[in-house]
């Protein structure tokens, strides 16, 4: 089964810096299906990206989604003190569906 | 809007089983699918399933075989979770989220549910 390894466990940066989140899969996966959400302490998971760089709606075009294959980047340019969060990314393996283990954003 | 209202936190036994509900709004119902997820205290995030309103079938992940089940009852839109013979490693918060069919990603997500194991 596919394992997905996000890196780095904690991102520590300063407002209006660039964050880049990685999400590495053990196998090639298909891009459509990668997924990244943000879940900020006391609220719902909120979807951002979809297929890999499809912003959802409401996603300000801070984050921006890219990568194949095995590798995928969740940039987040111009950093805000609300963007403190954990960010997870999503794929569809042959059982159902996989999350990698998160990556803590300290602002 | 679209919301997805869960039930409160439910405090059980070792050995008991616990029935988690997401009542959903501001949506046509049986349009979209509903998933389950949970997530362990500060743990990551766990898929448990898959419910289709629509056709009122449903698809588990291969650990909770034979102790979850998942239900749609389209006249109130509710779904709900039940899982049984639980253990300490089932305290968790259990999740709803929404996908539009074969979207492949959840939309909207309930506001979660804990379920705390212990005697």
């Amino acid at each position: 089964e596919i394992v997905l390894t996000q890196s780095p466990g904690t991102l520590s940066l300063s407002p209006g810096e660039r964050a880049t989140l990685s999400c590495r899969a053990s196998q090639s996966v298909n891009s459509n299906y990668l997924v990244w959400y943000q879940q900020k302490p006391g609220q719902a998971l909120r979807l951002l990206i979809y297929g890999a760089s499809s912003r959802a709606t409401g996603i300000p075009d801070r984050f921006s989604g890219s990568g194949s294959g095995t590798d995928f980047t969740l940039t987040i340019s111009r950093l805000e003190p609300e963007d403190l969060a954990v960010y997870y990314c999503q794929q569809l393996g042959n059982s159902g569906y996989i999350f990698g283990q998160g990556t803590k954003l300290e602002i | 809007q679209v919301q997805l209202a869960q039930s409160g936190a439910e405090v059980k036994q070792p050995g008991a089983s616990v029935k988690v509900s997401c009542k959903a709004s501001g949506y046509t119902f049986t349009g979209y699918f509903i998933h389950w997820v949970r997530q362990a205290p500060g743990q990551g995030l766990e898929w448990m399933g898959i419910v289709r309103p629509s056709a009122g079938t449903t698809k588990y992940a291969q650990k909770f075989q034979g102790r979850v089940t998942m239900a749609s009852d389209t006249s109130t839109s509710t779904v709900y979770m039940e899982l049984s013979r639980l253990g300490s490693e089932d305290t968790a918060t259990y999740y709803c989220a929404r996908e539009l069919p074969n979207s492949y990603y959840f939309d909207y997500w309930g506001q979660g549910t804990l379920v705390t194991v212990s005697s």
